[in-house]
């Protein structure tokens, strides 16, 4: 099946600076990467994905990147704000038995500190 | 407003009761399924279905219970043969069962068995 490595844990960042986490997968056929963000207490919410078809997409200050030779993709978030504190979850799909099921990172606790 | 309720937000439990928690979504998704959340650990698959009436186990389903009757509604029963219950609890839904729909992702239910 489908194993996702998520990297770094943890990340601090000035406010302003930019915000780099990075997810290693390990099935070549997988070609569905969503990111999700999660505040404290709630639920994750989708802020951006990418298909295999593309190398980069950008959403104002968020990015991902995908790199299907070397099966990793990232998260760029640029400009951080206060409100960009979270934590933050890449995922891959999990193509066998069928269904829509995703794997996911370990997490990445994003602080922005004034 | 369309979306995902989870209830209750907050549920405590003696050790060797069962438990259901309560999802319900207004977004007319055929899939729904439910994660468990453990501190520093991502989200892992309990069950999932992909339409009413069918539901398969994810990745750690031991322990635990689900029903697929109606279209909206996927409650999740916490056995007391689950050995280690105390986690939070994500319920999700997509509109369609096939791989690379957005999950979209209730508040959670934080249980706690002692």
């Amino acid at each position: 099946g489908e194993n996702v490595e998520q990297h770094p844990s943890t990340l601090s960042v000035q406010e302003g600076d930019s915000a780099v986490i990075k997810c290693t997968y390990s099935d070549s056929a997988s070609n569905y990467f969503p990111w999700y963000k999660q505040e404290l207490g709630k639920g994750p919410q989708l802020i951006i994905d990418i298909r295999s078809n593309v190398g980069e997409k950008k959403d104002q200050r968020i990015a991902v990147t995908l790199n299907k030779t070397a099966k990793h993709f990232s998260l760029h978030i640029t400009e951080t704000q206060p409100e960009d504190s979270a934590v933050y979850f890449c995922a891959a799909p999990i193509l066998t038995g069928g269904g829509n099921k995703l794997t996911f990172g370990t997490g990445t606790q994003l602080k922005v500190e004034l | 407003d369309g979306g995902i309720t989870q209830s209750p937000k907050y549920l405590f439990r003696k050790e060797g009761q069962n438990v259901t928690l309560s999802c319900e979504q207004n977004l007319n998704h055929d899939a729904m399924y439910w994660y468990r959340q453990d501190p520093g650990q991502g989200l892992r698959l309990i069950y999932y279905s992909q339409i009413v009436n069918d539901f398969q186990k994810g990745d750690i389903a031991e322990g635990y219970s689900v029903s697929r009757e109606k279209k909206e509604s996927f409650p999740l029963t916490v056995t007391s043969a689950q050995k280690n219950p105390t986690a939070f609890y994500l319920c999700a839904s997509s509109r369609a069962g096939g791989p690379g729909y957005e999950q979209y992702f209730g508040p959670g239910t934080r249980l706690t068995v002692t």
